[in-house]
């Protein structure tokens, strides 16, 4: 069964800082990667995706994830993270079809003046 | 503007009173779903559907119906709620299945049963 491990339930950046979140994924298959971000209030919206080809996902909005086959991971970074970045941050895994997308339990980001 | 619409967005309720939610997409899409969050669980699937009359059992589906009789509507009901089922729901849709197809979703309905 494919599963999503998001080991921080929490975490607190200072203003202008770098920002890591941590991802791990078990999938039997080629994986389809996301992370998907959700403020409060709103539902989710997709940030990134990764679907086959060269590991580090293109940047959006700063972000960048860089797909890890060997450690199965898939962790989102930002070099300088900005107030508005404070949201809920998931992770999730999926194969050719959506009906079996799984996320997650999340990741709250906290930034800090 | 392209966008997947719930209603309502809040709900209180009483045990064993039957309730829906709607949930409308205006983007043509071929597959909806359900999910429910909940603190420290994140985004469980309750069903799905990959088109019109074509529904199947997500990750958590008891005590949740669905139908899809038209393809932008995906209402989700609840025949006798439970206060277990006290949740934030969201609906999201996608063009199709597969690759290059990123799922959409609503703003939530925040439901509490007592």
């Amino acid at each position: 069964a494919q599963s999503v491990t998001q080991p921080d339930i929490h975490i607190t950046v200072s203003e202008g800082a770098s920002l890591e979140l941590r991802c791990n994924y078990s999938y039997g298959a080629t994986p389809y990667l996301f992370w998907y971000v959700q403020s409060p209030g709103q539902g989710l919206q997709l940030l990134l995706k990764y679907f086959s080809g060269d590991t580090l996902v293109q940047r959006i909005k700063g972000f960048e994830a860089e797909f890890k086959r060997s450690q199965s991971s898939f962790n989102l970074r930002k070099p300088s993270v900005h107030w508005s970045d404070a949201a809920e941050y998931f992770c999730a895994v999926g194969g050719s079809g959506y009906s079996t997308l799984t996320f997650g339990k999340g990741t709250m980001l906290l930034v800090s003046p | 503007e392209a966008q997947v619409t719930q209603n309502p967005r809040y709900l209180i309720t009483v045990t064993g009173k039957k309730l829906t939610v709607t949930c409308s997409q205006n983007m043509n899409h071929e597959y909806m779903s359900w999910y429910r969050q909940d603190p420290g669980l994140g985004l469980r699937q309750i069903y799905y559907s990959m088109n019109v009359e074509v529904t199947d059992k997500g990750d958590v589906p008891e005590g949740y119906k669905v139908s899809r009789k038209e393809k932008r509507n995906f209402p989700l009901i609840l025949e006798s709620p439970s206060p277990n089922q006290t949740s934030l729901y969201f609906c999201a849709s996608s063009r199709q299945t597969g690759v290059g197809s990123p799922l959409h979703f609503g703003n939530g309905t925040r439901l509490t049963v007592t």
